[in-house]
């Protein structure tokens, strides 16, 4: 069954510090692979997400994630974090496999807090 | 603005009870997603339907049934409450039933209180 861990329930940067968030993937066949970001009192909104070709993924708001396929990694970095960052973060995955159904596995999320 | 909705915004009630949350999805969406987050589960699939039919169930008490409508739109009904249903549930759209292409937009959800 496939899985999706981020290390780290909480992490805390400067305000203008590198932001690297960090997401490991279980799964035999990769998946697609999504970060969504989650604002207090809102719902989900898509950062960025991996399917094919280019391992490098740029997003929405400055963020970008690199697949790594020999480490089964999706990390989400952003080079200068800004105040209006601070938000919980999800990584997720889908079966590439089947297509009936493009359910989403998320981790457990990320609370970013930005200090100024 | 993702062009999900979801009514209502806040459901308070008591256990035992039977509750209906609404969801529109995206203009031409044929998919609709609803997941629960709680505190100690996170983030869960529950179910998905496609056009009207049942996709895939994920972890959906029996207590818990949904159905999509001709008009696309989704209900997914919560009866027997208990305390531990109180959660923030979130009904997602697609264009399709999976794919690269096939992103889910997500509405702002409907937070449960069982009293």
């Amino acid at each position: 069954a496939q899985s999706v861990t981020q290390l780290g329930s909480h992490v805390s940067v400067s305000e203008g510090a590198l932001v690297l968030l960090r997401c490991n993937y279980s799964s035999s066949v990769p998946p697609y692979l999504f970060w969504y970001v989650q604002y207090p009192n809102q719902g989900l909104q898509l950062l960025l997400k991996y399917t094919t070709g280019a391992t490098l993924v740029k997003g929405i708001n400055g963020f970008e994630a690199e697949f790594k396929k020999s480490e089964t990694s999706f990390h989400l970095t952003k080079p200068s974090a800004h105040m209006s960052d601070a938000a919980e973060y999800f990584c997720a995955v889908s079966p590439t496999y089947g297509g009936a159904t493009n359910k989403l596995i998320f981790g457990t999320g990320t609370l970013l807090a930005v200090q100024p | 603005d993702s062009g999900v909705t979801q009514t209502p915004k806040h459901l308070i009630t008591a256990t035992g009870q039977r509750v209906t949350l609404r969801c529109s999805p995206r203009s031409g969406d044929l998919s609709v997603y609803w997941y629960q987050q709680s505190l100690d589960q996170g983030l869960q699939f529950l179910i998905h339907y496609y056009n009207g039919e049942e996709r895939a169930k994920g972890n959906i008490l029996e207590r818990f049934s949904a159905q999509q409508f001709p008009d696309l739109h989704s209900e997914l009904n919560l009866s027997s409450l208990e305390l531990g249903d109180s959660a923030l549930y979130f009904c997602a759209s697609s264009v399709a039933s999976g794919g690269a292409a096939d992103t889910q937009y997500f509405g702002p959800g409907t937070r449960l209180t069982v009293l």
